[in-house]
């Protein structure tokens, strides 16, 4: 079972309107967690770092939010656009054990005219 | 700066083939590491190395041997191909000035056949 868990799997929205990715994980102990953007056919790409202490953390249109004690991150993404239409991943940096990255399946999002 | 640099971006073996997948970043990082990704999965860790001559494996080594005689350099080799070793994989750099974030080389598709 995966330690990181992302939702939808998918989501396909109308150019200009909000959206929100869902991201719970169950890894520990937690040392940061981090989203990043996913192009197809490119490597990803990092949007925000948030260490436990942080609530929030803002990368232009997108806001990540979140909350340790129920171990739940969500990306909230502002007046969309057609170049947003990517994968979006939840990471979790586990302390100790050489740093370990854990990576969800992503979010694919798909924004329209 | 060019980034993260990954040599070939595409390439068909044949099963028991060996090659060896190239990976060079300009940004001084002493960590590298070597992730694949298969359709529907997170990334998972194949090695990592935390600077020249230190190299350690991550949670799918089987099937792959890395070098890092310089800071530059991280090559990830296929010794014996197999179908299992089809995926996507990613290079990966951090460190110096650039902190905990990750940098991404833009991938390399292997199919196995």
């Amino acid at each position: 079972k995966n330690q990181v868990e992302q939702s939808p799997q998918s989501l396909i929205i109308l150019e200009g309107k909000n959206c929100t990715l869902q991201c719970n994980y169950t890894v520990s102990p937690f040392s940061n967690l981090r989203w990043y953007k996913q192009d197809t056919g490119r490597g990803p790409v990092s949007l925000t770092i948030m260490t436990f202490s942080e609530n929030t953390k803002s990368n232009g249109r997108y806001t990540a939010t979140l909350d340790a004690d129920t171990k739940q991150s969500s990306l909230h993404i502002t007046a969309s656009q057609l170049s947003d239409s990517a994968s979006y991943i939840c990471v979790v940096l586990i302390t100790g054990g050489g740093n370990k990255l854990t990576f969800g399946t992503g979010t694919q999002l798909k924004v329209e005219l | 700066n060019a980034g993260v640099t990954q040599t070939p971006k595409f390439r068909i073996l044949k099963i028991g083939q060996s090659m060896t997948l190239q990976c060079a970043q300009d940004m001084n990082h002493n960590y590298m590491y070597w992730y694949r990704q298969d359709p529907g999965m997170g990334l998972k860790l194949i090695y990592y190395s935390v600077g020249a001559g230190i190299t350690d494996k991550g949670e799918v080594p089987n099937g792959y041997n890395v070098s890092r005689s310089t800071t530059e350099d991280f090559p990830l080799r296929l010794e014996l191909a197999a179908p299992s070793q089809t995926s996507v994989y990613f290079c990966a750099s951090r460190g110096g000035g650039d902190g905990e974030k990750l940098f991404f080389g833009s991938g390399t598709q292997l199919s196995v056949l």
